[in-house]
């Protein structure tokens, strides 16, 4: 069955500090892998997304995502934290043409 | 922003009583859908809906029914209302051919509370 694992349940680091978060995927073909950036009280806001081409894939906010297929995973990075990039983010890949399986998601928190 | 707009924002009902929560967006978008958002369960899809009277079940369907009558108003039925149904709830539009492929918007959320 598809599944999307998200290992980290909450991940702290410092503000400036790189940034890598971990999303592992299960789907027999090929993926459409999102990440999404959700903020307190707030819907979900599309961060990036892979179709296909290049693995490594750019988004907004300055964070980028680098689809591998042999490790079946597509984990979130960005060089230096912001305050304002904490939140909580999901992974998630799409499932045909009308689904989409989220992970659990890994709620960030930033120290000053 | 994606206009989406969902209603109400936060609700308390009673065990066993209907509720209904409104989605509308203002984007002419062919797609629209329902989570529900729960602690160590990411979101998860109760319907969907690929047009006007056009819906399908997702994930986590039971007890839950949907109606879609106009493009830009999807609304999610509780028939009795329990409560493992306490949940945030959120509306989600695309313009398809599905949003497993393209890109999904989605509204601030409603938060239900069944006591």
């Amino acid at each position: 069955a598809q599944s999307v694992t998200q290992p980290d349940i909450h991940i702290t680091v410092s503000e400036g500090a790189s940034l890598e978060l971990r999303c592992n995927y299960s789907y027999g073909a090929t993926p459409y892998l999102f990440w999404y950036v959700q903020s307190p009280g707030q819907g979900l806001q599309l961060l990036l997304k892979y179709f296909s081409g290049d693995t490594l894939v750019q988004g907004i906010k300055g964070f980028e995502a680098e689809f591998k297929r042999s490790q079946s995973s597509f984990n979130l990075r960005k060089p230096s934290v912001h305050w304002s990039d904490a939140a909580e983010y999901f992974c998630a890949v799409g499932v045909g043409n009308n689904d989409m399986r989220f992970g659990a998601g890994t709620r960030l928190t930033v120290k000053p | 922003d994606a206009g989406i707009t969902q209603s109400p924002r936060h609700k308390v009902t009673e065990t066993g009583t209907p509720v209904t929560l409104r989605c509308h967006q203002t984007e002419n978008h062919r797609y629209m859908y329902w989570y529900r958002q729960d602690p160590g369960h990411g979101l998860r899809l109760i319907h969907y809906s690929y047009g006007v009277k056009d819906t399908d079940k997702g994930e986590v369907s039971d007890g839950y029914s949907v109606s879609r009558s106009k493009t830009e108003d999807f609304l999610l039925t509780l028939e009795s209302a329990t409560s493992s149904q306490t949940s945030v709830y959120f509306c989600a539009i695309s313009q398809g051919p599905g949003q497993g492929s393209t890109e999904a918007f989605f509204g601030q959320g409603t938060r239900l509370t069944v006591v």
